[in-house]
């Protein structure tokens, strides 16, 4: 079955870029999407179809998909960012999710 | 507001089923899936299925199959999953989230609050 990797756990310092990953076989042929999960509170898509942000997403989050990787970019990171962020891509008429990153901003 | 209200938290035994609800508001109904989404207690995001509100038709992940289904009501606005033969470890929280069935990539823009349950002898 098809999987999508993410690294458990990413730290940045205030202000800085966090980069978190998200590998899969081929995913640059499929659309990517990402979530951010608070604690306590549901899921919020930040990233659709590699790129796109929702209305209400700040300039910040950012997203790219190339080859077999999709990655989630939040530049000038907040400590209100730090969360667990989940990729997302269909696979057929399936859709699956990564593992999930506890970004950590400290 | 564009909204998805769950029902209420349930308590099953082993070997019970389980009927969640999902509520619809302020969008066309028919439009969208309606995905199933749970998370077991400090995991992560698990995708149940789908239900197209269209059709009806329906699809769900491998590890279900037989065990869950999904319905809907057009009159109502509302979506229905139902799992059966709970274990243990289908103590969960469980969303729904709705997906743009015209195009997929436009990813689950819109979550209910989540429904527990818990699953205990």
């Amino acid at each position: 079955s098809y999987e999508l990797t993410q690294p458990p756990s990413v730290s940045v310092s205030p202000g800085q870029t966090a980069s978190i990953s998200c590998f899969g076989d081929k995913l640059g042929d499929k659309a990517a999407c990402w979530y951010q999960q608070k604690p306590g509170q549901s899921p919020l898509l930040v990233i659709y179809y590699d790129t796109q942000r929702p209305s209400g997403i700040p300039e910040r989050f950012s997203g790219s998909n190339s080859g077999n990787t999709a990655t989630l970019t939040i530049s000038g990171t907040q400590a209100m960012d730090e969360a667990d962020y989940y990729c997302q891509a269909w696979v057929g008429s399936t859709v699956v999710f990564g593992g999930g990153t506890k970004l950590t901003v400290l | 507001q564009v909204q998805l209200v769950q029902s209420g938290a349930e308590v099953k035994k082993p070997g019970a089923s389980v009927k969640v609800s999902c509520k619809a508001s302020e969008y066309t109904f028919t439009d969208y899936y309606i995905h199933w989404v749970r998370q077991a207690p400090g995991q992560g995001l698990e995708w149940m299925g789908w239900i197209n509100t269209n059709s009806g038709v329906t699809n769900s992940a491998l590890k279900f199959y037989g065990r869950v289904t999904m319905t809907r009501d057009t009159s109502d606005s509302t979506a229905y999953m139902e799992l059966g033969s709970l274990r243990s470890d289908d103590t969960a929280l469980y969303y729904c989230a709705r997906g743009l069935i015209a195009i997929s990539a436009y990813g689950l823009d819109v979550w209910g609050q989540g429904t527990t349950v818990t699953v205990s002898s």
